[in-house]
């Protein structure tokens, strides 16, 4: 069943911008990450926050959690055309071994 | 981390018959598991592969049709039987290690096309 819920499905936005994704998310977690993936490709790993955590960082991006409103947001920094992908929040299974992916958003970034 | 690479990266292959996809961690890792990628969706977890023992399937995936074996701590494969079209989807690997108990990394995945 889907966890995660991403918003929006699609972005478009030229270089130089931030971008913002949003998920959301139904049970309680011990974690989130969040993955970007090339045309149909394998899977980066981007961030993982954990639920005692509420903002990390990782060089141009942005991970906060809110887990009163069981969301996340993704912001990418002054993007790049290079950021063009697909991006997936990710959270724990019940078992809390593998994990449940969103939808995802489709971010496009031109130069 | 870990290195993990996937065989073949892609293949067309014909209706009814079958394909082993290989997937191979440069160093020992405590869980694999096996995702499908259906065109235009997210990542669906198909199987947890088990070390000496049979797959845990999630719901709706069968071990007739997708039987997996994990032989040791670095190697899984999963094969895809008797193929129809609607099997074509991208299939990832993925792993958790002892650099962390929750941080997953993938593999580049194989795409399979069924004709």
């Amino acid at each position: 069943s889907q966890q995660g819920e991403e918003d929006p499905q699609a972005l478009s936005i030229q270089e130089g911008e931030n971008a913002t994704m949003n998920c959301s998310y139904k049970t309680s977690i011990n974690n989130l990450q969040w993955y970007r993936q090339n045309s149909g490709r394998g899977l980066v790993h981007l961030i993982l926050i954990r639920s005692n955590e509420r903002e990390k960082h990782s060089g141009r991006l942005r991970v906060t959690l809110d887990t009163s409103k069981k969301s996340s947001s993704l912001l990418i920094t002054a993007s790049r055309a290079a950021d063009t992908a697909s991006y997936f929040c990710a959270t724990p299974n019940q078992a809390g071994t593998a994990l449940i992916f969103g939808k995802g958003t489709t971010l496009s970034v031109s130069s | 981390s870990a290195v993990i690479s996937q065989k073949p990266s892609r293949d067309i292959c014909q209706r009814g018959t079958s394909l082993t996809i290989q997937c191979q961690v440069d160093s020992q890792v405590t869980m694999m598991f096996w995702y499908r990628q259906q065109p235009g969706q997210s990542l669906t977890l198909i199987a947890t592969a088990n070390q000496g023992s049979e797959a845990t399937y999630e719901s709706g995936f069968v071990i007739d049709k997708f039987p997996i074996s994990r032989p040791n701590l670095t190697f899984s494969t999963l094969t895809v039987s008797n193929m129809s079209p609607e099997d074509s989807s991208i299939y990832l690997c993925s792993v958790v290690g002892a650099w962390s108990t929750d941080t997953q990394y993938f593999g580049p995945g194989t795409r399979l096309t069924v004709l």
